[in-house]
């Protein structure tokens, strides 16, 4: 079956960076678009980036537009998201989500990563 | 753009219906079939429910099921049971290159 398992989040100062990575079993990777969805403490989710199965369109939120970097290898079946700049209230549950074509849902979801900014 | 607009808190008692709104835009949810809707349980990763609108995954209850309407969105969970307590997102895509979520809801079994 599906599965997601999101690594890299924890606890990173204001201003630095972090890499999160997404590591996919279960299905063929290559074939599908990926979504980062975030969601703060206590908060509702919220949508940060996708990219498209052959990698070649990449669209975020304005959030985190020119801060974030969505990409994938499909030789490790891996989706990152390099998040540089970190603000405050970047600190969330990072989570990752199969895309189900058209930018239409997001179809499988990891169990997510957690990150928080703080001094 | 700004996030649907869902109420926060809905409730039933079990066996009853509820139905949860999403409103947005003609950019988004009336721009689109492409309505989503997701189910979290405290501490758990969100689960797909109801997608393009009205489809059900494998697996989802048919007691869940989607509607649209113009520019809102409806989830209604028939035969409410304990288990449907949980917080309950819409999602659209809007525009060529970007996604929505609203605020969630709060769905209570009485």
């Amino acid at each position: 079956q599906v599965q997601l398992v999101e690594s890299g989040g924890g606890v990173v100062q204001p201003g630095r960076s972090l890499r999160l990575s997404c590591v996919a079993s279960g299905f063929m990777f290559s074939n599908y678009g990926m979504h980062w969805v975030r969601q703060a403490p206590g908060k509702g989710l919220e949508w940060v980036a996708v990219i498209w199965s052959d990698g070649s369109n990449k669209y975020y939120a304005d959030s985190v537009k020119g801060r974030f970097t969505i990409s994938r290898d499909d030789s490790k079946n891996t989706l990152y998201l390099q998040m540089i700049n970190l603000r405050a209230e970047d600190t969330a549950v990072y989570y990752c989500a199969t895309e189900g074509g058209q930018l239409s849902f997001c179809e499988s979801w990891g169990q997510g990563t957690l990150v928080t900014v703080s001094s | 753009q700004s996030a649907l607009t869902q109420p926060p808190s809905a409730s039933g008692s079990p066996g009853q219906s509820v139905t949860i709104s999403c409103t947005g835009t003609s950019s988004d949810v009336g721009g689109y079939n492409y309505v989503s809707w997701y189910q979290q349980h405290p501490g758990k990763a969100p689960k797909l429910m109801i997608y393009e609108v009205s489809k059900r995954p494998s697996g989802v209850p048919d007691r869940f099921s989607g509607s649209k309407s113009g520019n809102t969105a409806s989830l209604t969970v028939s035969g409410l049971q304990a288990e449907d307590e949980a917080d309950y997102y819409c999602s659209s895509r809007a525009g060529s290159n970007n996604v929505l979520f609203g605020g969630g809801t709060k769905l209570t079994v009485l």
